[in-house]
């Protein structure tokens, strides 16, 4: 079973409509929860951090977190031809302290 | 306000070359880490360093070697390229060892042939 795992997708949304973007973990005990963007062809981005249980809300996107089901969760509102990317999830595990990266999820927002 | 700069963005190597990659950071952060991006792969952890004068193994360190030459700067070297190297490698950054979020670097694209 890998660390942090996501579904490549490609997710594809009408414009305007709510994206869904999930990652599951598999530590335990892991704190810290990030989501990245990356564009094609660039680096990684840093776009949400949760570390407690619950909704965290930012302009369009809400992280949402769940210890006890291993569950984190990107949602997008309103999206746009501009949210077209691919979005990481990132897990810090306890041992080590460090980052473990899921592979991703293509997200494809269509006008 | 630079950020996390890398060098080269581009490099094309033949079987059993070596080279550097060059990465410095201007945000005063103690952690560095170099990762590689393979297609369905995700990023993964080569070589980290949490702070200056250390260095430690990532997930896929073999056939690669690190140098922290200052707080600013995390180097990592291919000994000798092979094409299982072929890949693109990012340098990040964060404020201390896994916490917060990771800055990264543009990215070097390399291709070994």
């Amino acid at each position: 079973q890998k660390e942090v795992e996501q579904n490549s997708g490609p997710l594809s949304v009408p414009e305007g409509a709510i994206a869904s973007l999930n990652c599951t973990y598999s530590d335990r005990v892991s704190q810290s929860f990030f989501w990245y963007r990356q564009y094609s062809g660039k680096s990684p981005e840093l776009i949400m951090s949760i570390y407690s249980n619950g909704d965290k809300e930012d302009g369009r996107f809400t992280a949402q977190l769940n210890k006890a089901s291993q569950y984190v969760s990107l949602l997008i509102r309103d999206s746009q031809p501009s949210d077209s990317a691919t979005y990481l999830c990132a897990v810090r595990v306890e041992y080590g302290n460090k980052l473990v990266f899921g592979a991703g999820t293509i997200l494809r927002v269509k006008s | 306000n630079a950020g996390v700069t890398q060098t080269p963005k581009f490099q094309v190597l033949k079987t059993g070359q070596s080279m550097t990659l060059q990465c410095a950071q201007d945000m005063n952060h103690n952690s560095m880490y170099w990762y590689r991006q393979d297609p369905g792969m995700g990023l993964r952890l080569i070589y980290y360093s949490a702070s200056e004068g250390t260095t430690d193994k990532g997930e896929v360190p073999n056939g690669y070697n690190v140098s922290r030459l200052n707080k600013r700067e995390f180097s990592l070297r291919l000994e000798s390229a092979a094409p299982s190297q072929t890949s693109v490698y990012f340098c990040a950054s964060s404020v201390r060892q896994g916490s917060y979020g990771y800055t990264f670097g543009s990215g070097t694209r390399l291709t070994v042939v």
